[in-house]
């Protein structure tokens, strides 16, 4: 079974600054990882999808990048909106499993 | 636009089972794979498994195996998941999530309370 480990645990933040969140696999999974953001009694919403693309309607501030174990979530710079907790989330090529990781908070600092 | 309406909350007992309905609308529900993702009071996301609704065949994580079943029903677009033999540990908030990309989820219910108590 493949486990996402998710870097740092709360990551605290100034509005405006840039956000870099890292999320590792245990083994390769490829590009098949995605990103959601997660905010208090909603449900996620996905941002990213196979690495690098962002969900329909997702602002550019976010972007995704990696490849193989090493994947990262950029906010380039953060607005009131963006402070959230954030999931990386893998697809096992066979059989066909999701995993998702602890989670990243982003708190305002 | 696509909306996944869900069941209302439930409280159970140990020991019983729990079935939470997910009703699609707005897109193909046979075209897509629906997944159940769950998340315990103050927890992150657990993922379930998934349900193709064309073919009926599913997919389920190990801890869930001989646990839980996702079934669909396509003429009223509902997609279902059963979860037997609940304990304490089950407590959570349910969701259903439709497949996209392959990779990802891209639209979620509104998620269903399930409690399980004494």
């Amino acid at each position: 079974e493949i486990v996402l480990t998710q870097s740092p645990a709360t990551l605290s933040l100034s509005p405006g600054e840039r956000a870099t969140l890292s999320c590792r696999a245990s083994q390769s999974v490829s590009s098949y990882l995605a990103w959601y953001q997660q905010k208090p009694g909603q449900a996620p919403r996905l941002l990213i999808y196979d690495a690098s693309n962002r969900a329909t309607g997702i602002p550019t501030r976010f972007s995704g990048s990696g490849s193989g174990t090493d994947f990262t979530l950029t906010i380039s710079s953060l607005e009131p909106e963006d402070f959230a907790v954030y999931y990386c989330q893998q697809r096992s090529i066979w059989p066909p499993l999701f995993t998702f990781g602890p989670g990243t908070k982003v708190d305002i600092k | 636009q696509v909306q996944l309406v869900q069941s209302g909350a439930e409280v159970k007992k140990p020991g019983a089972s729990v079935k939470v309905s997910c009703r699609a609308s707005g897109y193909t529900f046979t075209g897509y794979y629906m997944h159940w993702v769950r998340q315990a009071p103050g927890q992150g996301l657990e993922w379930m498994g998934w349900i193709n609704p064309n073919s009926a065949g599913t997919n389920y994580a190990q801890k869930f195996q001989g646990r839980v079943t996702m079934t669909r029903d396509t003429s009223i677009s509902t997609a279902y998941m059963e979860l037997s033999r609940l304990t304490s540990d089950d407590t959570a908030v349910y969701y259903c999530a439709k497949g996209a990309h392959i990779t990802a989820a891209d639209y979620w219910g509104q998620g269903t309370l399930v409690t399980v108590s004494s």
